[in-house]
């Protein structure tokens, strides 16, 4: 098993450009998310997919797409790249546990990450 | 909302030494609780769960246990090692969500 695999591992892009982020696992789970990590503000989730067909926001979603393409890949796009969205990007993802309580989340599985620099 | 408090680093010890990192958190339910650990360069893994009230977790020396009296899940070490150097993670699943709530993450250093 690979796990999550991301590519690439390291891109620099100009203001402006475009580039698409991939995301991929064979450990057949249903939920995937993308976050982005900074300096001093921990993980922050940009958007997830709870289960194939499905996408929704997380908390810093501006700026980003991403496209839940089948049940093990996940992408992520910035349509017109900034600075400020230098950063290093994991993906992960995890099953989800029904229960007649309340289902939650179960263990993420991460990505090796992605360093973006935009200049 | 959800939300999970852990202590600010750097937390610099000497080979061998206690380790105690702290978290509490904030969440309607029975959230899981985790610590994940980030060595440089490298993504997050699980360093241990709990489920459910008063489990503990365990894992490579480590130890942290479920308290809701007190919504902790502080995490523990007995002798550090100089490879146990990294960021540390506690996250908690609430229920109802699939999405894990992060803290800022704490940076441990130990030196030989």
């Amino acid at each position: 098993n690979a796990g999550v695999t991301q590519t690439p591992k390291f891109q620099v892009l100009k203001t402006g450009q475009s580039m698409t982020l991939q995301c991929a696992q064979d450990m057949n789970h249903n939920s995937m998310y993308w976050y982005r990590q900074d300096p001093g503000m921990g993980l922050r989730l940009i958007y997830y997919s709870a289960s194939e067909g499905t996408t929704d926001k997380g908390e810093v979603p501006n700026g980003y797409n991403v496209s839940r393409l089948n049940k093990r890949e996940f992408s992520l796009r910035l349509e017109s790249a900034a600075p400020s969205q230098t950063s290093v990007y994991f993906c992960a993802s995890s099953t989800y546990i029904f229960a007649t309580s309340g289902g939650k989340g179960d263990t993420q599985y991460f990505g090796p990450g992605t360093r973006l620099t935009v200049l | 909302g959800n939300s999970v408090t852990q202590m600010e680093g750097p937390v610099t010890l000497s080979e061998e030494a206690f380790l105690t990192i702290n978290c509490t958190y904030t969440a309607t339910g029975y959230p899981s609780l985790f610590w994940y650990v980030q060595y440089p360069g490298e993504g997050l893994q699980l360093l241990l769960k709990a489920t459910k009230a008063d489990d503990k977790g365990s894992n490579k020396g480590f130890e942290a246990t479920y308290r809701k009296e007190t919504t902790s899940f502080h995490l523990e070490k007995g002798s550090v090692q100089v490879s146990d150097s990294a960021v540390y993670f506690c996250a908690l699943s609430a229920s109802g969500y699939s999405t894990l709530t992060f803290g800022k993450g704490t940076m441990l250093l130990v030196s030989p």
